[in-house]
């Protein structure tokens, strides 16, 4: 199975501040099969970015995603209170699914 | 609007089944794949099972295999997962979730909001 390191495993950020969450695989991963969720507190996942870069229905602009190969990044270039969270990096290029095991969001 | 909502879920003794069942509407439940993923509690997201447009094709982590059944009644709108042989590391939160729109597309577009299964004595 294709393995996910997330890096940080939390980020202290300030509002307004620009935030980046790094996701390195295993094994090389087609741009295609790379994708971020947002959890909140007590909630369930909700998709963000797919396919490295393209932001889900309803997604804000300030959500970006990036990269290739073996290393991803997913970016928040002016975080808000609404995205504390933990977000999960996901890959789908080879069975079985695999996530990254999360970074949580927390404002200063 | 699309809408999951999964049933089924409570507490159970080990060696003992569940099954849990994930109504779904506001879209053509037919054309598209669907989904298990679980979450233990404070833990991160794992993938449990994935089954195809008809039902003909069905994929499980190795953990669950062989002891865990997902199925579909597309005429019923219904994904179900049953869940037999149950250990206390399957305690979790269980998420029906849908693929995306095409056969290739690997993520999850749409989320329930969660069933608890909890395997103790």
């Amino acid at each position: 199975a294709i393995v996910l390191n997330q890096s940080p495993s939390s980020i202290v950020a300030s509002q307004g501040e620009k935030v980046t969450i790094t996701c390195r695989a295993s094994s090389s991963i087609s741009s295609n099969y790379l994708h971020w969720y947002q959890q909140k507190p007590g909630a369930f996942p909700k998709l963000v970015i797919y396919s490295t870069s393209y932001r889900a229905s309803g997604i804000p602009s300030r959500f970006s995603g990036s990269g290739s190969g073996t290393s991803y990044s997913f970016t928040i270039s002016r975080v808000e209170a609404e995205d504390v969270a933990t977000y999960y990096c996901q890959q789908g290029s080879s069975n079985p699914p695999t996530f990254g095991a999360g970074t949580k969001l927390e404002l200063k | 609007e699309v809408q999951l909502v999964e049933s089924g879920g409570g507490l159970v003794q080990p060696g003992r089944s569940l099954k849990l069942s994930c109504a779904a509407s506001g879209f053509t439940f037919s054309n598209y794949g669907m989904a298990w993923v679980c979450q233990a509690p404070t833990k991160g997201l794992e993938w449990v099972a994935s089954i195809s447009t008809g039902g003909g094709n069905t994929y499980y982590r190795d953990s669950v295999k062989g002891r865990f059944t997902i199925s579909r009644d597309n005429a019923k709108n219904t994904l179900y997962l049953q869940m037999d042989s149950l250990r206390s590391e399957d305690t979790a939160t269980y998420y029906c979730a849908r693929r995306g729109p095409y056969t290739t597309d690997s993520y999850f577009d749409y989320w329930g909001q969660g069933v608890m299964v909890t395997v103790s004595s």
